[in-house]
């Protein structure tokens, strides 16, 4: 069964501080993994778009890394804003159109 | 820089009700999708359309689901008799080109059901 799971399930830090989301996922066929921010009450904005061949990108503050061999990513937000407060969603492209999303990690910055 | 728009914001409607949530994707999209996500959950996938058809759906968009592009601009998600169970936030999304060859989807707002 095709699943992506995530943790933790969320994550309190301070403001400037760094932190690192993890994902594993069991989805074939694999296109692509996804990282998206889910502010409360919005649509998800994606953050990051990796293929099987790509081990890292990055973009602004955030950095996706991915290791196809094992079926893990991670995200790692550097300098934490209060703004980076939000869910963080863990998307698999499997199959011809379908996403696959992650539970999230639901992240708290605090002053 | 051009958006999904979603509308309304907010319907609330009676069981066994028909709802239409409509979408408007981005102009030069050919690739939209309706996802669902129940308060508290994960986004779940509905279906996906292309080409005026539907290119692939998920278990839970059964035979009380539709999909329509009634006109070039408008993606509509018909829900033909509510249950409770279909109170969620409901999320349109387009793209360029499918997403295996890692074209960005853009997400709408979202439209929040209630279904009392």
């Amino acid at each position: 069964k095709n699943q992506v799971e995530q943790s933790p399930q969320s994550l309190i830090i301070l403001e400037g501080k760094n932190c690192t989301l993890q994902c594993n996922y069991t989805v074939s066929p694999f296109s692509n993994l996804r990282w998206y921010k889910q502010d409360t009450g919005r649509g998800p904005v994606s953050l990051t778009i990796m293929t099987f061949s790509e081990n890292t990108k990055s973009n602004g503050r955030y950095t996706a890394t991915l290791d196809a061999d094992t079926k893990q990513s991670s995200l790692h937000i550097t300098a934490s804003q209060l703004s980076d407060s939000a869910s963080y969603i863990c998307v698999v492209s499997g199959g011809y159109n379908k996403l696959i999303f992650g539970a999230g990690t639901r992240l708290a910055v605090h002053p | 820089e051009p958006e999904v728009t979603q509308t309304p914001s907010h319907q609330v409607t009676q069981m066994g009700q028909e709802v239409i949530l409509r979408c408007v994707p981005i102009s030069n999209h050919l690739y939209f999708y309706w996802y669902r996500q129940i308060l508290g959950q994960k986004v779940e996938f509905l279906v996906s359309f292309y080409n005026n058809e539907i290119s692939e759906k998920s278990e839970i968009f059964d035979d009380q689901f539709s999909v329509e592009r009634p006109d070039g601009s408008n993606f509509t998600l018909k829900i033909r008799s509510t249950k409770l169970e279909d109170s969620a936030m409901y999320f349109c999304a387009s793209s360029e080109n499918w997403t295996g060859e890692n074209y960005e989807q853009y997400f709408g707002p979202g439209t929040r059901l209630t279904v009392t």
